[in-house]
């Protein structure tokens, strides 16, 4: 069974821009998960979703936005990127979510000059 | 809301002696706890997790954690390290209650494995 796949692996983007960032979760998985990674906050919850619909948000501005498709896959988008948004996103996702083990991508990652 | 404490950001070791990664948490509800090992330039993969049950939980890559609820902790050990242990732990604890709470994760420990 292929893994979860996040594409594109590295971005480069300049301050003010706009970033959409795609993951494939795992077949027969419909909760996909979102995290940004950074060695000053760690790893942090951005937001989850299951059916297409959003259940949860974690503390970040309204900047950052996901959506997800009838056929499991998400993306994110971060609008008008600032430094501090450099960072690894990471994507997960599991069968149901809750308790169940989260499978993780490789992540994408941004960096904002 | 949940919490993590990584007690140590880094731990060196030498290899085949044991090593034991501490995690203690606080929540004021139920949680299932996990534990992720991360490889440079890889995502986070899972060794174990808690749900219930049997308080010793077993992992993979011969990893272990004991789930402490008076002392709200879950510390992962392992008897004899490797080389290929070098990497970064995570712990992380998520609400057991239901709901779509995301994993709210540690800090990490580098563990660092010195031939």
């Amino acid at each position: 069974k292929a893994g979860v796949t996040q594409t594109p692996r590295y971005l480069i983007k300049t301050r003010g821009q706009q970033v959409t960032l795609s993951c494939s979760p795992i077949s027969g998985h419909r909760s996909v998960s979102w995290y940004q990674q950074t060695p000053g906050q760690g790893l942090q919850f951005l937001f989850e979703y299951f059916s297409e619909t959003q259940r949860n948000k974690g503390n970040f501005p309204g900047r950052f936005s996901g959506r997800q498709f009838s056929n499991s896959r998400s993306e994110m988008n971060v609008s008008t990127l600032e430094l501090g948004d450099s960072a690894l996103y990471l994507c997960a996702s599991s069968l149901i979510g809750q308790g169940a083990e989260q499978y993780f991508g490789p992540g994408t990652r941004l960096t904002v000059t | 809301a949940q919490s993590v404490t990584q007690l140590d950001s880094q731990v060196p070791v030498f290899e085949e002696a044991p090593v034991e990664l501490r995690c203690n948490y606080s929540s004021s509800v139920s949680v299932y706890l996990f534990w992720y090992v991360q490889y440079p330039n890889q995502g986070l993969q899972l060794l174990l997790k808690y749900l219930s049950g049997s308080t010793l939980v077993k992992g993979i890559n011969g990893f272990e954690a004991e789930f402490n609820k008076s002392q709200t902790s879950f510390h992962l050990r392992k008897p004899s390290v490797h080389i290929s242990d070098t990497a970064e732990y995570f712990c992380a604890v998520s609400p057991s209650g239901g709901g779509a709470d995301g994993l709210t994760f540690g800090k990490g420990t580098h563990l660092i494995i010195q031939p």
